[in-house]
């Protein structure tokens, strides 16, 4: 099976740094992602990780380490449009699906 | 380019009655997904089909949920006599190509909200 776990909640500062953290455990494992989701609407995607190491892209940036089994999403400069869940998805080796965490839901505050 | 479309938005249907979601992938996408969110909850996988074929239905209740990607038209996802917990947010996906590499994320659509009265 598959479990994967991340904070329920996290708030944070305009202007600040947030660290989202997600620990996976799966058999097979090929490929992490992050995605946006503002309430009521579509996951819209971040990042996507699948060698060891930091992919930054503007102010996202996703860390991921295959031997722990985790992965962070780091947001910089943070915007109140940034309040939002952040949903982190593993993919697993010759299958497309995707299992999601629960998402962490971002509250940034002025 | 347009995304993936999802419609209706929103659906209404009354215990009993059947409920028909469609997909229309992004244009050159293949590859469409079905996953269901409940309120306060995480997207859950459904179902993965390619054009006229199911790949992956480890998602799908067994009885009253059935998927179909037919060579022309839209994935529907269809689901008959609803219950009240059939009540949530069906998200559709596509992406390009199948196995894993960069490139090959699943794009989504805004959604189909199902309210089972």
């Amino acid at each position: 099976g598959q479990n994967i776990d991340q904070p329920t909640e996290m708030t944070a500062t305009e202007g600040a740094i947030v660290q989202i953290n997600c620990t996976y455990q799966t058999s097979g494992f090929n490929g992490l992602f992050w995605y946006q989701q503002h309430a009521g609407e579509a996951p819209t995607f971040l990042s996507y990780n699948v060698l060891d190491g930091l992919e930054e892209k503007g102010r996202f940036s996703s860390f991921l380490s295959r031997s722990k089994g985790y992965s962070y999403l780091l947001l910089k400069e943070l915007q109140m449009k940034d309040s939002a869940s952040y949903l982190c998805a593993v993919r697993k080796y010759n299958t497309d699906k995707l299992i999601f965490g629960t998402g962490t839901r971002l509250q940034v505050f002025p | 380019n347009a995304g993936v479309m999802q419609n209706p938005r929103h659906l209404v249907r009354r215990r009993g009655q059947e409920a028909r979601l469609r997909c229309s992938p992004m244009k050159g996408h293949s590859h469409v997904y079905w996953y269901r969110q409940l309120p306060e909850e995480g997207l859950k996988f459904m179902v993965y089909l390619q054009k006229e074929n199911i790949i992956d239905e480890s998602g799908m209740p067994k009885e009253r949920f059935s998927a179909e990607f037919p060579k022309e038209g839209p994935s529907i996802l269809r689901i008959q006599q609803v219950v009240r917990g059939d009540s949530a947010a069906y998200f559709c996906a596509s992406s390009p190509l199948g196995q894993g590499s960069r490139g090959t994320e699943a794009f989504f659509g805004q959604g189909t909200r199902l309210t089972v009265v």
